[in-house]
């Protein structure tokens, strides 16, 4: 079975810039995550999505932050702009439902910006 | 609110010996707990979960867990540490029912060194 995949892996950009994220679930999957992971941190929780719709966006900051999950498969997260405290991990996961607790991760994209 | 603690940022441990990694959390209700492994440059994978059934529980790679509602801990032990466990370890609680859907809390991570 194929894990959750994510692209780019790595990627360097200036402060202002704009970035977007992708992740493509394990096939099935009805609910998606994105975490923001700070160096040193734990993950923390910026979306979920149950299929198309968004469960709790309550950490998302909404100002520079937006993601979507068209058709409720894969799903892009975006900065725009990017401030220098937005360097993280970004990490995706997805679960087969809301009340099934164990959450699959992906590799991440590590974002630098300078 | 639900959050967890984990105590020690940093554990060595010889080769062979045992592995104790604290975690203790807090939850207004009935809470799951996870334990996550991440190893450089990878994302997380589940070692064992607590779902309110058996109080020990065993994961994969020889770790087990804990869970003790008296002392609201969910500590990580192996008998005995080998090189390859050497990565970062992430407790996290969620919690239980319909009304908070699924999110998880994670702790800021024990980073184990395995030394021989």
């Amino acid at each position: 079975e194929a894990g959750v995949a994510q692209s780019p892996r790595y990627k360097i950009i200036e402060k202002r810039q704009s970035v977007a994220f992708w992740c493509n679930p394990i096939s099935g999957h009805a609910t998606l995550y994105w975490y923001q992971q700070i160096l040193g941190q734990g993950p923390k929780l910026l979306i979920q999505f149950q299929n198309n719709g968004v469960v709790d966006d309550s950490q998302l900051p909404k100002d520079r932050f937006s993601a979507e999950r068209l058709k409720g498969v894969d799903s892009t997260l975006k900065i725009q702009p990017a401030k220098l405290e937005d360097s993280a991990v970004y990490l995706c996961a997805s679960s087969l439902g809301q009340l099934y607790n164990e959450q699959f991760f992906g590799p991440g994209t590590r974002l630098t910006v300078l | 609110a639900q959050s967890v603690t984990q105590l020690g940022s940093h554990v060595s441990v010889s080769e062979g010996a045992l592995v104790l990694l604290r975690c203790n959390y807090s939850s207004s209700v009935p809470p799951y707990l996870f334990w996550y492994v991440q190893y450089p440059n990878q994302g997380l994978q589940l070692l064992l979960k607590y779902t309110s059934a058996a109080t020990l529980v065993k994961g994969i790679n020889g770790f087990e867990a804990e869970f003790k509602k008296s002392e609201t801990s969910f500590h990580l032990t192996k008998p005995s540490a080998h090189m390859s466990d050497a990565a970062e370890y992430f407790c996290a609680v969620s919690r239980r029912g319909t009304g908070g859907g699924n999110k998880l809390t994670f702790g800021t991570g024990t980073q184990l060194k395995v030394e021989l």
